[in-house]
């Protein structure tokens, strides 16, 4: 399969620094991507791990271990607007095409 | 401005009733997709295609058609659409060189009544 696992929902404060995990089924994997949505906008992309390690990009950054099969997104410094849907999201087998996870809700409260 | 155009934004329609919703993009991407987002079941891919008449089902195709006649083009037919058919549905293009990175249209929500 080439499900991914997310949860549903995490809420943190302001200035919080908070991890989002996402598992994913290892057949036909090439890597692993983020995507953020706020309210009814268009997914915007965030981040692509294609090799173990952290990537960073301002204040989010993104993980990936092959060997365990997850991957995370980490917001530092979180801020009010930082509250949005986040989706991980890999290739299907082809690599013609992106499968996402179901999201997840992010609330940040000051 | 490079961008993912789709059209309406908005619309009400009835049962049965065939429809078409347009999604064009000035980026010269080879690749495209239309999902739909279901609140509780994230973005679901519908159809994708790989280039001009070259299309291959996602995992929820059926009441959907699909035709890439022109590389800027991804129009998504509902030849008889159904209420649960009511839903948001993205188009979204990319680039086989930009890797994972999609750009996506700003959405279509549809009701069907």
């Amino acid at each position: 399969g080439q499900s991914l696992e997310q949860p549903s929902e995490v809420t943190a404060v302001e200035g919080a620094i908070v991890q989002i995990n996402c598992t994913y089924q290892t057949s036909g994997f090439y890597g692993l991507s983020w995507y953020q949505q706020h309210d009814g906008g268009a997914p915007t992309f965030l981040s692509y791990n294609a090799l173990d390690g952290l990537e960073e990009t301002g204040r989010f950054s993104s993980f990936l271990s092959r060997s365990d099969s997850y991957g995370y997104l980490l917001l530092q410094e979180l801020q009010m607007k930082d509250s949005a849907s986040y989706f991980c999201a890999r290739f299907n087998q082809a690599g013609t095409a992106l499968i996402f996870g179901k999201g997840t809700t992010l609330s940040v409260s000051s | 401005e490079a961008q993912v155009t789709q059209n309406p934004r908005y619309l009400i329609t009835v049962t049965g009733k065939k429809l078409t919703v347009t999604c064009s993009q000035n980026m010269n991407h080879e690749y495209m997709s239309w999902y739909r987002q279901d609140p509780g079941l994230g973005l679901r891919q519908i159809y994708y295609s790989m280039n001009v008449e070259v299309t291959d089902k996602g995992d929820v195709p059926e009441g959907y058609k699909v035709s890439r006649k022109e590389k800027r083009n991804f129009p998504l037919i509902l030849e008889s659409p159904s209420p649960n058919q009511t839903s948001l549905y993205f188009c979204a293009s990319r680039s086989p060189d930009r890797g994972p990175e999609a750009f996506f249209g700003q959405g279509t929500r549809l009701t069907v009544v």
